[in-house]
């Protein structure tokens, strides 16, 4: 039963470009979730994905952008890249089960640095 | 807005000594409560949780308490391990729904033989 995985674990970006990021939810999973976590901070919540649309986001520009295929696979894309974007990047997925959820399990995430 | 606090930010302790890492919640509507554990360069792991309809949950060494009234929850950790040196986040879901999970700043257990 595989878990949750992403990729690339790495990243280097320079100011301005744009980044993809993906994930793989758990297997029986159908919820994707992306937060961003700074150094030395807690994980942000950015977008959730359910049945390939964005169902719910958080405090965070339209730069941030995602979708989710038939799979339950997610991306995440981010324009026009800032420095304080740098972060490591995890999806979590869950199953979602009408009105209640279940519990969010994380991936590595990956390591984002924007130069 | 919503928001988790989280107390202390970091903590040291003696192998053998108990922690404990506390956390209020500002949404009242909130029922779900998880704990992660993040070791340096890993990736946040769930060791345990609680929903709003019992006061506490217990998980060998680990256990934690829920005071809906408060609106704070608490961690504990009995006979602690060096392996237990990590930071630790309590979050609390989004009253919104849909799964959205809201961290505490985190708080550095640091656990010494």
């Amino acid at each position: 039963d595989a878990g949750v995985t992403q990729s690339p674990t790495h990243l280097i970006k320079t100011r301005g470009q744009q980044v993809t990021l993906r994930c793989s939810p758990k297997s029986g999973h159908d919820t994707v979730s992306w937060y961003q976590q700074a150094l030395g901070q807690g994980p942000q919540f950015i977008f959730q994905y359910y049945e390939e649309e964005e169902r719910q986001r958080g405090n965070f520009p339209d730069r941030f952008s995602g979708h989710q295929f038939p799979n339950y696979s997610s991306e995440l894309n981010v324009n026009a890249l800032l420095l304080g974007d740098s972060a490591l990047y995890l999806c979590a997925s869950s199953l979602a089960r009408g009105a209640s959820t279940d519990t969010q399990y994380f991936g590595p995430g990956t390591r984002l640095t924007v130069l | 807005g919503e928001n988790v606090e989280q107390h202390p930010s970091t903590l040291s302790v003696q192998e053998g000594d108990s922690a404990v890492i506390k956390c209020t919640y500002s949404d009242s509507a909130s029922n779900y409560f998880p704990w992660y554990k993040q070791e340096l360069g890993k990736r946040p792991q769930l060791i345990i949780d609680i929903r709003s309809n019992v006061g506490e949950k217990k998980d060998q060494r680990i256990a934690v308490t829920l005071n809906k009234t408060a609106k704070h929850f608490s961690l504990h950790i009995t006979e602690t391990q060096p392996e237990d040196s990590a930071v630790y986040f309590c979050a609390a879901i989004s009253s919104g729904g849909y799964n959205k999970l809201i961290f505490g700043a985190g708080t550095r257990l640091a656990v010494h033989p």
